[in-house]
């Protein structure tokens, strides 16, 4: 199957700086990716939808300005967390869809971030 | 809007035994439906899908799902567990030929002993 990476797997951080976090699809070209947030033991939320070229459309409640989200080319989308704060600590994982498949996501292995 | 209910947040059972992990999902419109197994600190994994045809679909590692679109249901089986599958499973939704966004359940663990 298609192969998404996601880079750095853990960071720790102190309040107040900013974290960037890449997704990568190794194999194939995906025009959206989606950012999920997991808590522990909690299940995934959307948090935003990133589309290659345009602005990131993002899910109720989540901030744009804290968590920004790049999809510059076909193969990258990043998600910056500005201005860390604990309460930002979280799992972060990103999905990409390969071009013209019907309904199959590919997931990264997922970010722990880990703000003091 | 879809929405997607796990009833057991967790399930402990014993190596070799059967197991049924359920879920049930709401929507008003067709539906492609996911189980997606989660190690620790790692990223998701598609286990199986259902997206047309059979409503029985089977994993590679011996799970299956069975689609009952009059119950809404899409529960997850494996007649036989090991340790290793030891692991949080989440089930999915997505409207069909809409843009793969992903509804998810609030997840099992799956817990199995020696």
């Amino acid at each position: 199957g298609a192969v998404v990476s996601q880079h750095p797997s853990r960071v720790i951080c102190k309040s107040g700086t900013s974290v960037k976090i890449e997704c990568r699809s190794l194999d194939f070209q995906a025009t959206t990716m989606f950012w999920y947030r997991q808590f522990p033991k909690q299940s995934l939320m959307l948090m935003a939808t990133s589309n290659e070229g345009s602005k990131a459309t993002y899910e109720q409640g989540v901030e744009k300005d804290k968590f920004l989200i790049n999809h510059a080319s076909l193969t990258l989308s990043t998600l910056t967390v500005t201005s860390a704060h604990p309460e930002d600590s979280s799992f972060y994982i990103c999905s990409a869809r390969v071009l013209g498949n019907t309904g199959e996501l590919f997931f990264g292995e997922g970010s722990r971030l880990t703000v003091l | 809007a879809q929405s997607v209910t796990q009833l057991d947040s967790q399930v402990p059972v014993f190596e070799e035994a059967p197991v049924e992990l359920r879920c049930n999902y709401s929507s008003s419109v067709s539906v492609y439906l996911f189980w997606y197994v989660q190690y620790p600190n790692q990223g998701l994994q598609l286990l199986l899908k259902y997206l047309s045809g059979s409503t029985l679909v089977k994993s590679i590692n011996g799970f299956e799902a069975e689609f009952n679109k009059s119950q809404t249901s899409f529960h997850l089986r494996k007649p036989s567990v090991h340790i290793s599958d030891t692991a949080e499973y989440f089930c999915a939704v997505a409207k069909a030929n809409a843009g793969n966004m992903l509804t998810f359940g609030g997840g099992t663990r799956l817990m199995v002993k020696p």
